[in-house]
């Protein structure tokens, strides 16, 4: 059974550093490996999706990073911002389009 | 494009009784989700649609949950009856089917989802 494990659960930095928010999971057969965000009240949006057969995806100032054979992906923030602030959730592709989900990172960044 | 609908964005109820959830997926996504988010946990998949197909309802529980996907757009989760640990946020989720395995998975998009809180 796929098990996706986010630590730390919350971390707190001041604005402008750079930071990378740790996953791992434990089956390493996955199709792909997603990045959400999630502010509060709100859904999940999509941030960064890394197919099995990829190394790592860029977004503006995000970078995913993935590697199957250690059973880990991390998300790396450059010049972070308030506007940063929220939980940030990884999620695990299985079979049949079975999406895993940690339990996420509550991220705040400090002006 | 217009992103995944649901309603009610909240909802309360006492023990026992029974309450239901709505969501529209994005057009032409032909799969869709149902996850449960307890506070302070990533979302749990509860049911999965493929048009109106069943894909997986593993982690549903089925003597007091329903679901159902009609005609393959909209869908409806129900509970009955409620008990207090259904306290969560019910998410729905809708995304494409990837026709060719070569391009990869489409990602997820997630509506704002509905707060139930059962007392």
């Amino acid at each position: 059974k796929q098990e996706v494990t986010q630590i730390p659960a919350a971390l707190s930095v001041p604005e402008g550093e750079n930071l990378v928010l740790n996953c791992s999971f434990t089956d390493s057969a996955i199709y792909n490996l997603q990045w959400f965000r999630q502010d509060p009240g709100k859904g999940l949006t999509s941030l960064l999706l890394i197919q099995s057969s990829q190394r790592e995806q860029t977004s503006g100032r995000l970078n995913a990073s993935l590697d199957k054979s250690s059973g880990r992906s991390t998300l790396y923030i450059a010049a972070s911002q308030p506007g940063d602030s929220a939980t940030y959730l990884c999620a695990a592709r299985e079979r049949a389009q079975k999406l895993v989900f940690g339990q996420g990172t509550r991220l705040t960044i400090n002006p | 494009e217009a992103g995944v609908a649901q309603s009610p964005r909240y909802k309360i109820i006492e023990k026992r009784q029974s309450v239901a959830f709505w969501c529209n997926p994005i057009s032409g996504h032909a799969t869709l989700y149902w996850y449960q988010q307890i506070l302070g946990q990533g979302p749990k998949l509860l049911i999965q649609f493929q048009n109106n197909g069943v894909v997986d309802d593993s982690q549903l529980p089925k003597d007091r949950f329903s679901a159902e996907r009609l005609k393959g757009v909209d869908s409806t989760l129900k509970i009955q009856p409620a008990k207090l640990e259904d306290s969560a946020v019910y998410l729905c989720a809708s995304s494409l089917v990837a026709r060719d395995r070569r391009r990869g998975d489409s990602p997820l998009h997630f509506g704002n989802g509905t707060r139930l809180t059962v007392t």
